[in-house]
C-alpha cells in the first residue's frame, strides 16, 4: 500500500463545475496535509494546507480532512480552464532528531482537465 | 512564504560528468530539502539539509552520488555525480519556513543526461 494514494486521472470537468480531488494516506500519525498545484513544466505551488478535521475554505478552494477515515480532499468550485494542472496531495512525516521539523510524502498526483 | 531561486534552470550533460545545482533563499531557514521528479512522476525526497550538520539521505539515495552542502541558513547545493541517462530529471529544492510545516519550492533544475 502506498503511503499517499491519489487517482491519477485525468479528471475531466466542464468549465464552471465543481472538481473533486481525493487522497488517502496510511500513517495515522500524520498531522499536516497539503495540496499543491503543478502546471506542466513548473514547480509545485502550495494552494491549501489543513491540520484539523473538517473543512477549510480559501476562495474557490475547499480542503476537507477526515482523520478517522484517513482521507483528505480538495474541492474546486467554478472550475476554470486555468485550473487545469496536476494536483499533488502531501502529508507530513516527522523528522527524527530535528527539533520538530517534517518531511513531506507526496502522492502521485491527479491530473485535472477543465474544458470550456 | 519564501522566495527561492535555483541555478542552473536547465542543463544538458554528458554521462560520467557531475553537475552542481545551487539553491538560494531570501530568508534564513533551518531546513532545506532536495527532491527529484522523474518524467511523469511525483516528487521523491532525496535528502534533508540542516545547516551545521550532515545531510540526511532517504532510502535509495547515497552521499557519494548526491553530495549536499549547506554552508549557511540561506544556501545549499546538490551535486549529481557520475551521471547516467537515468539521472535525467527535474531537481527541486524546497524550504520549510521556520515555525510552519508548509514547504515552498524553488523553480527547479531540468537535467538531461546524454
Amino acid at each position: 500500500q502506498k503511503e499517499v494514494e491519489q487517482n491519477s486521472g485525468p479528471l475531466s470537468v466542464p468549465e464552471g463545475a465543481i472538481a473533486s480531488l481525493n487522497c488517502t494516506y496510511s500513517d495515522r500519525g500524520s498531522q499536516s496535509f497539503f495540496w499543491y498545484r503543478q502546471y506542466s513544466g513548473k514547480s509545485p505551488e502550495l494552494i491549501m494546507s489543513i491540520y484539523s478535521n473538517g473543512d477549510k475554505e480559501d476562495g474557490r478552494f475547499t480542503a476537507q480532512l477526515n482523520k478517522a477515515s484517513q482521507y483528505v480532499s480538495l474541492l474546486i468550485r467554478d472550475s476554470q480552464p486555468s485550473d487545469s494542472a496536476t494536483y499533488l496531495c502531501a502529508v507530513n512525516r516527522a523528522l527524527p532528531f530535528s527539533g520538530g521539523y517534517n518531511k513531506l510524502i507526496f502522492g502521485a498526483g491527479t491530473r485535472l482537465a477543465v474544458h470550456p | 512564504s519564501a522566495v527561492i531561486s535555483q541555478k542552473p534552470s536547465r542543463d544538458i550533460c554528458q554521462r560520467g560528468t557531475s553537475l552542481t545545482i545551487q539553491c538560494q533563499v531570501d530568508s534564513q531557514v533551518t531546513m532545506m530539502f532536495w527532491y527529484r521528479q522523474q518524467p511523469g512522476q511525483s516528487l521523491t525526497l532525496i535528502a534533508t539539509a540542516n545547516q551545521g550538520s550532515e545531510a540526511t539521505y532517504e532510502s535509495g539515495f547515497v552521499i557519494d552520488k548526491f553530495p549536499i552542502s549547506r554552508p549557511n541558513l540561506t544556501f545549499s547545493t546538490l551535486t549529481v555525480s557520475n551521471m547516467s541517462p537515468e539521472d535525467s530529471s527535474i531537481y527541486l529544492c524546497s524550504v520549510e519556513v521556520t515555525g510552519l510545516t508548509e514547504q515552498y519550492f524553488g523553480p527547479g533544475t531540468r537535467l538531461t543526461v546524454t
